[in-house]
């Protein structure tokens, strides 16, 4: 079985200012790849950005980057010079190889502050 | 491309009606996804077809859920009957390959049922 828990129900931060989110996961697979994805008002569920476990470098995709721990199975993200648009639910997923399993958190709630 | 399209985008029923969502997947995407989002319980990863093939039903909540995928292009998901509990937002979902990849979510169908 595999499982990912976001322990972080709703956040919020002030525009232009840097806030982390948190995942930890588990998983017996060696073959898998993690991802946050983002729920804006609007529902559409788009990808933030995506990890293969198998690098150690963490993702970084513009303003957003992940710390990834594999030993400690935590795949934080982090969002620098928050922007309004970026008030969403945010979901992390495990996606497995071999299972041929994914995996959704329960989301975090994060509200920007003008 | 026109992104995964899910239709109807809403849907009143009664009670004990049969409905049908239904969902067209990026073309050449090889995966797709079904899920149920509701405030109580999160996403729930409902069905996963690989190649139009069922990989992981696990998800399906009893035998009034059913889902099909004749072809690639094409997929349904019914619910006879239906109860006031299945009221929610039903996504569907792409992927190029297999759960390790990124999936491409569908607006979604809000799904009420009185």
């Amino acid at each position: 079985a595999q499982t990912v828990t976001q322990s972080q129900p709703e956040m919020s931060v002030q525009e232009a200012e840097t806030v982390t989110l948190s995942c930890t996961y588990d998983t017996s697979e060696s073959n898998y790849y993690l991802f946050w994805y983002k729920q804006p008002p609007s529902r559409q569920m788009i990808l933030v950005i995506r990890q293969e476990a198998y690098k150690q470098q963490n993702a970084t995709e513009n303003r957003f980057s992940v710390n990834f721990q594999k030993a400690a199975k935590s795949f934080s993200l982090k969002i620098s010079d928050s922007q309004l648009g970026d008030t969403a639910m945010y979901f992390c997923a495990l996606g497995s190889g071999g299972y041929q399993k994914v995996t959704f958190g329960t989301g975090t709630k994060l509200q920007v502050i003008p | 491309d026109a992104g995964v399209i899910q239709s109807p985008r809403h849907e009143v029923t009664e009670m004990g009606q049969e409905v049908t969502l239904r969902c067209k997947p990026i073309s050449g995407h090889n995966s797709l996804f079904w899920y149920r989002q509701t405030m109580m319980r999160g996403l729930e990863l409902l069905i996963y077809f690989n190649n139009n093939v069922p990989i992981d039903d696990s998800g399906m909540p009893e035998d009034r859920f059913s889902a099909k995928m004749p072809n690639a292009s094409f997929s349904t998901l019914k619910i006879q009957p239906s109860e006031p509990r299945d009221s929610a937002v039903y996504f569907c979902a792409s992927s190029l390959g297999l759960v390790t990849d990124t999936q491409y979510f569908g607006p979604g169908t809000r799904l009420t049922v009185l």
